[in-house]
């Protein structure tokens, strides 16, 4: 089983609109969380990080929460634009090591 | 280079045959990992390195699988006698450091397609 589950598995919606991936992990003992965007063909790269005492973490129009106790995360996009269509994946670090854990990502398309 | 450049960025190779893919990390930078991303999949650890140090290589998935990083700094993924199943996207990172809280920097990744 992923240690990593993210929903939906894909996503449309209209360019303006707001939306709101979700993350639920099981990776024990905890050390941050990242949300990564990688757009087709391309590698990942960094929209946000958290470590376990931060709630929320806000990069322009993307918002992450966090909370470590139900061991939950959020990425909100606001406003969105044609150029947010990709993939949402969200990365769990142990804190006893520096492997990153990936969940499989939520593949978002916006539409005009 | 400002990032981290693969090589090639696509391989097509024939069942049984051998291949490096290279890795090309932001100088200075003393982590590197490679991950390998099946389609519609996120990316999988295989492998890390501190320096020239292989620290992890727990995610290899068979002994054709070989990974080097001789000077601390361009790393090569060698795999022997491709199998189908070895078609992915195999994506290089690395990091300032070690330790959870530094960022990675990805490379483009290198589409290996094994018919």
């Amino acid at each position: 089983k992923n240690q990593v589950e993210q929903s939906p598995q894909s996503l449309i919606i209209l360019e303006g609109k707001n939306c709101t991936l979700q993350c639920n992990y099981t990776v024990s003992p905890f050390s941050n969380l990242r949300w990564y965007k990688q757009d087709t063909g391309r590698g990942p790269v960094s929209l946000t990080i958290m470590t376990f005492s931060e709630n929320t973490k806000s990069n322009g129009r993307y918002t992450a929460t966090l909370d470590a106790d139900t061991k939950q995360s959020s990425l909100h996009i606001t406003a969105s634009q044609l150029s947010d269509s990709a993939s949402y994946i969200c990365v769990v670090t142990k804190s006893s090591g520096d492997k990153l854990t990936f969940g499989t990502g939520t593949r978002l398309a916006v539409r005009p | 280079g400002a990032g981290v450049s693969q090589s090639p960025r696509y391989k097509v190779a024939k069942r049984g045959q051998d291949v490096a893919l290279r890795c090309d990390p932001i100088s200075g930078h003393v982590s590197l990992f490679w991950y390998q991303q099946a389609l519609g999949q996120g990316p999988e650890f295989l492998t890390y390195f501190q320096n020239e140090a292989q620290l992890d290589k727990s995610g290899l998935p068979s002994d054709r699988f070989f990974a080097e990083r001789p000077e601390g700094s361009v790393s090569t993924l060698k795999i022997q006698r491709t199998q189908q199943e070895d078609s992915a996207v195999y994506l290089c990172a690395s990091s300032l450091a070690l330790g959870g809280n530094y960022g990675y920097t990805f490379g483009s990744g290198t589409r290996l397609t094994v018919v």
